[in-house]
């Protein structure tokens, strides 16, 4: 079993729907949780960041953390085209420990 | 410079070739990250340097890879005896304390071994 599990997708949804992205995890020792986006041939770019469970918005994103199941979830509100990229979750033990990544999820949004 | 700047963004070897990618992080970041991301997976860690001592290796995948940051700035990634396998694209990211250890990456140089 991979530490992290991410649907690789494809996703496509037309513009304006809320898109509903999870990954779960399997080791408690996470801590820190984190939502990346790349953009074909960029590298991944940080979406949000939380260590807590709960909810954490910024604009059309939340970000959701579930630790007693090891489920973390990014729901972006008002999908517009240029959403369309790959979603990375990504996990760390500690604040400036190496990242484990899920495969990621490719979206496309369509106007 | 104003991020993660990483060269070349190809390189193209022959197998059993050796190969050096260089990093130049963000400046004053401390840490610097390298990962390597195969087609249509995550990125996955390789090493972690926290100044010019790498902190974490564990993700090495075999002798022939080794990383070097002399100064405690730019990092370079040598990679020996080149297997078609390795190709992929090389990560890089840097962070500090002080930009609350987010890790900020580059675009990355694209690897392929013919």
């Amino acid at each position: 079993q991979k530490e992290v599990e991410q649907d690789p997708g494809p996703l496509s949804v037309p513009e304006g729907a809320i898109v509903s992205l999870n990954c779960t995890y399997s080791n408690s020792a996470f801590q820190y949780f984190m939502w990346y986006r790349q953009y074909s041939r960029k590298g991944p770019e940080l979406l949000m960041y939380t260590y807590s469970s709960g909810n954490k918005e910024d604009g059309r994103f939340t970000a959701q953390v579930d630790k007693s199941s090891k489920y973390i979830s990014l729901f972006i509100r008002d999908s517009q085209p240029s959403d369309s990229a790959t979603y990375l979750c990504a996990v760390a033990q500690g604040g400036s420990e190496k990242l484990v990544f899920g495969k990621g999820t490719k979206l496309t949004v369509n106007p | 410079g104003a991020g993660v700047s990483q060269t070349p963004s190809n390189k193209v070897t022959e197998k059993g070739k050796y190969v050096e990618l260089r990093c130049d992080p963000i400046s004053g970041h401390t840490a610097l990250y390298w990962y390597r991301q195969s087609l249509g997976q995550g990125p996955e860690f390789l090493i972690y340097f926290q100044g010019t001592g790498a902190a974490d290796d564990s993700g090495l995948p075999n002798d022939r890879f080794f990383a070097v940051r002399p100064e405690g700035s730019v990092s370079t990634l040598k990679i020996q005896r080149t297997e078609r396998g390795d190709s992929a694209v090389y990560l890089c990211a840097s962070s500090s304390r002080l930009a609350g250890d987010t890790q900020y990456f580059g675009p990355g140089t694209r690897l392929t071994v013919l």
